[in-house]
Parts: structure tokens; sequence; C-alpha cells
């Protein structure tokens, strides 16, 4: 069973920083895209950055302006999203999910939430 | 960055009625890299549709995606109770991914 575990979530305050990470299980992570996606309260979703399977291409959203570094470690089925500079906007559940560029996102975890406040 | 616009922003129906719901794209989207998901309050979004088209594993059939170019079109030919759901359709073509603002299916 392919299972997605967001941990890393929690109150930070603005400029701050903060790591995710997300735990595979159930596939072949290392031959896999993987993604963050966001959800503020209450909206719609935002893609955050995609990571091809051998870290090779990296794409992110643009909104994100060098703040936000994914990564992964395929030898310990996790990906990383680690986050700089935090904002009152970046508040918001962030999702790890299977895909990616040209790929669908066909499997997420739960989430794990990030309130950024003073 | 591709605009990806949905109507209607809700969209009140009953159960068993035939649902149609639009995804409209500022620039032409490959065929290929349109999807569909749905969520439910509190959980987690899951794809119904991918390749514009093709429904995900598990996805009943009544569910049924269907467009090209800028015009896509997620119907639900009879709706279940747990149909009602926000629905997102999602380009990932290009970069930046982009999402849809969601449709609201409400029960009428």
């Amino acid at each position: 069973e392919v299972q997605l575990v967001e941990s890393g979530g929690g109150l930070v305050k603005p400029g701050g920083s903060l790591r995710l990470s997300c735990a595979a299980s159930g596939f072949a992570f290392s031959t896999y895209h993987m993604n963050w996606v966001r959800q503020a309260p209450g909206k719609g979703l935002e893609w955050v950055s995609s990571l091809s399977s051998a870290s090779s291409y990296i794409y992110y959203a643009d909104s994100l302006k060098g703040r936000f570094t994914i990564s992964r470690d395929n030898a310990k089925n996790s990906l990383f999203l680690q986050m700089n500079s935090l904002r009152a906007e970046d508040t918001a559940v962030y999702y790890c999910a299977r895909g990616g560029l040209y790929v669908p996102s066909d499997y997420w975890g739960q989430g794990t939430l990030v309130i950024v406040s003073s | 960055e591709i605009v990806l616009t949905q109507s209607p922003g809700t969209l009140s129906l009953s159960p068993g009625e035939r649902a149609t719901l639009s995804c409209r794209a500022s620039q032409s989207v490959s065929s290929t890299y349109l999807a569909w998901y749905q969520q439910k309050p509190g959980q987690a979004p899951r794809l119904l549709i991918y390749g514009a088209s093709s429904r995900a594993t598990g996805i009943p059939d009544r569910f049924s995606g269907s467009g090209s170019g800028t015009d896509f079109t997620l119907t639900i030919s009879r709706l279940e109770p747990e149909d009602f759901a926000v629905y997102y359709c999602q380009q990932y073509g290009s970069s930046p991914v982009t999402f849809g603002q969601g449709t609201r299916l409400e029960i009428k």
C-alpha cells in the first residue's frame, strides 16, 4: 500500500525557518517524481515544487522567490522541503504527493500544518 | 503561467442528477497533462482523471473527463451522496504546474 506521511509542521514566527519531511513507503520511491502542494486555510490548492526521481530536474512556484528548497533522499525514501524567511501568507497545510511535472499526482499524504505567526 | 478558470464556482444539484464542471485554460494545454481532483473536507485531494479523460485507479465510471486545447470538462453522470465535494482541475505539462480555483459541488 502506498503511504506518504508528512511531518515537521508547526508554529513558527515570521522570518523563521522550518523543514518538512515526507516518508514514503509501499512503492519504489527512487523511480518517481515527487511534489509539494499547499492549501491555505479555506483556500484552493497551490503547487509549491516538484523534483524528478534522481533530483535532476527541480521546479518551483514563482511566488516562492528562492525561499524554499526541495530535496530528497532516495536511500531513506524521503522527500524534504526547507522553508526559509517564512511569511504569514505561507500558512497552509503542506501536502506531499507522488507526481510532478508531466506526471499526475496520484497519491497524497494527509498533510502537515504550518502556521506562521508572531 | 497557464491560468485555469473553473466554472461554476458552486454547483447545487440533487443525488441522481448529472453534474458538468468546466475548466478553461488561458492558453492551450496538451490533453496529456490535464487532471481532475476531488477533495472532501479535512481530507487530501484524490486523483480522479488524468490525461484529460483517463480514470485513475478505483474511480467509478460515473466520472468522465473530456476536452482539448483550452476547454475541459468533468462530468459525473449520476450523483451519489459521496460525490458532493470540491473539484479542482490541474495542468501539469508546463512549469509552473497550476490548479484551477475549484468548483464546490453541494447538495440542493
